[in-house]
């Protein structure tokens, strides 16, 4: 049973526009969510977080809005680039589990240029 | 910057043989991950050690085990390879299960069982 879901395999943005990428989760024990982002043949590098007692985290071109009641959280790229073509995995985990990461699916992003 | 090793990119092994996959991390974490990753199912977890000597099973564990003698060394053994064990082996580390700061990865071991 997938507790972390992205639901979107791809998505394809033109460069300059914004990217939305989505995904839920079932366990309401989860109280810290990060994004990774993997380029083929390399490992996931962190990308942001954001605890559950915060609605949104913003770096740079990069936002993580949180919503608790809707078990979503969202990352949003603004403005999309090239070189942020790559496979993004939303990732949750709980304290009471020892804090051990949960993965979603990933969805690769393509940004045109 | 914290660095994770994984000491092959790309093995090809036969149907059958015993594959070791090692993982050097070299920051003194607590926490060292083995996770293999497939195209629709994302990263799933197959064991994990919070400490020298001792493991726990993720999601995945069947037909792996793994050994953790060392604090900076973490390996992965497939106990007799076959295909649907050919994947992408990603290891990773966390400093402590306290506090959640996040994973470091390796570039990953792409495993192909012939």
């Amino acid at each position: 049973d997938q507790q972390v879901k992205q639901n979107s395999p791809s998505l394809s943005v033109q460069e300059g526009r914004i990217s939305i990428l989505n995904c839920d989760y079932t366990n309401s024990m989860f109280d810290y969510f990060l994004w990774y982002k993997k380029y083929p043949a390399e490992g996931p590098t962190f990308l942001i977080s954001i605890s559950s007692i915060k609605d949104k985290n913003e770096d740079g071109r990069f936002t993580v809005f949180l919503n608790k009641s809707a078990k979503h959280l969202s990352l949003h790229i603004v403005p999309s680039q090239p070189g942020d073509s790559a496979v993004y995995f939303c990732a949750a985990s709980a304290a009471e589990y020892g804090n051990k990461l949960v993965f979603g699916a990933g969805t690769i992003l393509r940004v045109k240029s | 910057d914290v660095k994770v090793t994984q000491s092959s990119r790309y093995l090809v092994k036969r149907t059958g043989e015993k594959v070791f996959l090692e993982c050097v991390q070299d920051m003194d974490h607590e926490n060292m991950f083995w996770y293999r990753q497939d195209p629709g199912l994302g990263l799933r977890l197959i064991y994990f050690s919070y400490d020298v000597k001792m493991k726990e099973k993720g999601d995945i564990p069947e037909g792996y085990s793994v050994s953790r003698e060392k604090k900076e060394r973490f390996s992965l053994i497939l106990e007799s390879a076959s295909t649907n064990q050919t994947s992408m082996y990603l290891c990773a580390s966390s400093p402590t299960r306290a506090v959640n700061y996040g994973y470091t990865f390796g570039s990953g071991t792409r495993l192909t069982v012939v």
